[in-house]
């Protein structure tokens, strides 16, 4: 089982919907997890950290983890073109030292 | 702050020469990490510093890769004798490792990137 697993998509959703965006973990003592936003042929920036059980909300992106079904989510309001990109889950190696492990991406396309 | 740096940002070599890629990473960032994303995949780890140390190379394809770090700052990643499947972009991070120990992992901050093309 890969350590950090996101489903690769396309996910198309209309312009001004919500889009939703999830990750599965293995190793249940993960504790911090980070959603990166990737545009084509760019490298990847952070657009959220989480580290505890809930949501962070940050503008219209909101993080939620939860640890005990071992997902953490990315909800997107609003949806605008300019959210079409590849999201890229990343949680902490199992190994004991500061290294991520990234998911394969999902690709959303916000379509007008 | 300046964020990381790369150069070069393209770099166009031929079967079989070796190529240096450098990164500068955020000024106080202790750990430095290279990662190689092919066309249309995912991110690849190859390798973790932390200082000048690199407790993790697990990730460097064969031994035509190399790397190293000088002064807790610059890295350079080599290939030698390149091949054609070496071709991708080369993403560098760093991170502060404030958070470590405390159980939190440290956000990643990305380089532009050096797209690599062997022909």
């Amino acid at each position: 089982q890969k350590e950090v697993e996101q489903n690769s998509g396309p996910l198309s959703v209309p312009e001004g919907a919500i889009a939703s965006l999830n990750c599965t973990y293995s190793d249940r003592g993960s504790q911090s997890f980070f959603w990166y936003r990737q545009y084509s042929g760019k490298s990847p920036e952070l657009i959220m950290s989480i580290y505890s059980n809930g949501d962070k909300e940050d503008g219209r992106f909101t993080a939620q983890l939860n640890k005990a079904s071992q997902y953490v989510s990315l909800l997107i309001r609003d949806s605008q073109p300019s959210d079409s990109a590849t999201y890229l889950c990343a949680g902490p190696f199992s190994g004991g030292y500061n290294k991520l492990i990234f998911g394969a991406g999902t690709r959303l396309a916000v379509h007008p | 702050g300046a964020g990381v740096s790369q150069s070069p940002s393209n770099k166009v070599t031929e079967k079989g020469k070796d190529v240096e890629l450098r990164c500068d990473p955020i000024s106080g960032h202790t750990a430095l990490y290279w990662y190689r994303q092919s066309l249309g995949q995912g991110l690849e780890f190859l390798i973790y510093f932390q200082g000048n140390s690199a407790p993790d190379k697990s990730g460097l394809p064969s031994d035509r890769f190399s790397a190293e770090r000088t002064g807790g700052s610059v890295s350079t990643l080599t290939i030698q004798r390149t091949q054609q499947e070496d071709s991708a972009v080369y993403l560098c991070a760093s991170s502060s490792l404030r958070g470590y120990g405390g159980g939190n992992t440290d956000t990643q901050y990305f380089g532009p990137g050096t797209r690599l093309t062997v022909l």
